[in-house]
C-alpha cells in the first residue's frame, strides 16, 4: 500500500525567513505525481506545487521550491521569505500515475506552520 | 478557475438522520472526490467518481454512500449519521488525464449530535 508521512504535526518560522517542510512516500511504483496543498485557517485548500517523477528538476513556484530525491523517497517543502499569508496547514500528497485510478490522491497527515511576525 | 462548491459550511445532526452534502463543480470535470479529513489523520478518501453513474470506493466508504447522476453534481450520503463522523468533509474535482490536480471545495464541518 501506498503511504505519505509528514513527520512535523508543528512548524513555526519567523516572517522573512525560510522553512522546510518534510514528507516522505512509500511506492512500489516508478511513475507518479508528488504535490503540496496548502490550507490556511477556515479556508480552501489550493494547490502549492507539483512534482512529476520522472523530471530529475526540482520544481519551483515563486518562494515556493522542493527538494525531490527519489531514492530515498523524500519529497520536502522549502519556503523562503517565509510571509504572514503562509500560516497554514501544509499536506503532502502522491498520486500513482495509473490513469484508471482517476487521479486518486493519498495525503500526508499534514504539518500545521505557524509563520510569527 | 474552477469553482468546486459545497451546499453548506456548517451541519448539525442528529444520531440515525440521514444526512446528504452535496458538491457542484463547474469546468466540465469528469473525476470527482470526496474527503473526510480528521485532526493528525490528514484527508481520507471515501468515494470517488470518474463518469457520470460511475462511482469506486475509497479508503474509507463504510457508513456512506454517493450518488453522481449528473457530471456536475456528486452527492455523499450518509445514511444513518452516527457520533464517528462528526468531521470535516471536503469535495474535490479533476480533469480525467493523469496528474492533474485536484481542486477543493471550502468544506462542510459537520457534528453529529
Amino acid at each position: 500500500a501506498q503511504t505519505v508521512t509528514q513527520s512535523q504535526p508543528e512548524m513555526s518560522v519567523q516572517e522573512a525567513e525560510t522553512v522546510t517542510l518534510s514528507c516522505t512516500y512509500d511506492t512500489s511504483e516508478n511513475n507518479y505525481y508528488l504535490f503540496w496543498y496548502k490550507q490556511p485557517p477556515s479556508r480552501q485548500m489550493i494547490l502549492v506545487i507539483r512534482q512529476e517523477a520522472y523530471k530529475q528538476q526540482n520544481a519551483t513556484e515563486n518562494r515556493f521550491s522542493v527538494n525531490f530525491q527519489k531514492a530515498a523517497k523524500s519529497f520536502s517543502l522549502k519556503i523562503s521569505d517565509s510571509q504572514l499569508g503562509d500560516t497554514a496547514m501544509y499536506f503532502c500528497a502522491f498520486m500513482p500515475y495509473l490513469y484508471n485510478q482517476g487521479g486518486k490522491l493519498i495525503f500526508g497527515q499534514g504539518t500545521e506552520l505557524s509563520v510569527k511576525p | 478557475d474552477v469553482k468546486v462548491t459545497q451546499s453548506s459550511r456548517y451541519l448539525v445532526k442528529r444520531t440515525g438522520e440521514k444526512v446528504f452534502l452535496e458538491c457542484v463543480q463547474d469546468m466540465d470535470h469528469e473525476n470527482m472526490f470526496w474527503y473526510r479529513q480528521d485532526p493528525g489523520l490528514g484527508l481520507r478518501l471515501i468515494y470517488f467518481s470518474y463518469d457520470v453513474k460511475m462511482k469506486e470506493k475509497g479508503d474509507i466508504p463504510e457508513g456512506y454512500s454517493v450518488s453522481r447522476e449528473k457530471k456536475e453534481r456528486f452527492s455523499l450520503i450518509l445514511e444513518s449519521a452516527s457520533t464517528n463522523q462528526t468531521s470535516m468533509y471536503l469535495c474535490a474535482s479533476s480533469l480525467v488525464g493523469t496528474g492533474d490536480f485536484q481542486s477543493f471545495g471550502p468544506g462542510t464541518r459537520l457534528t453529529v449530535t
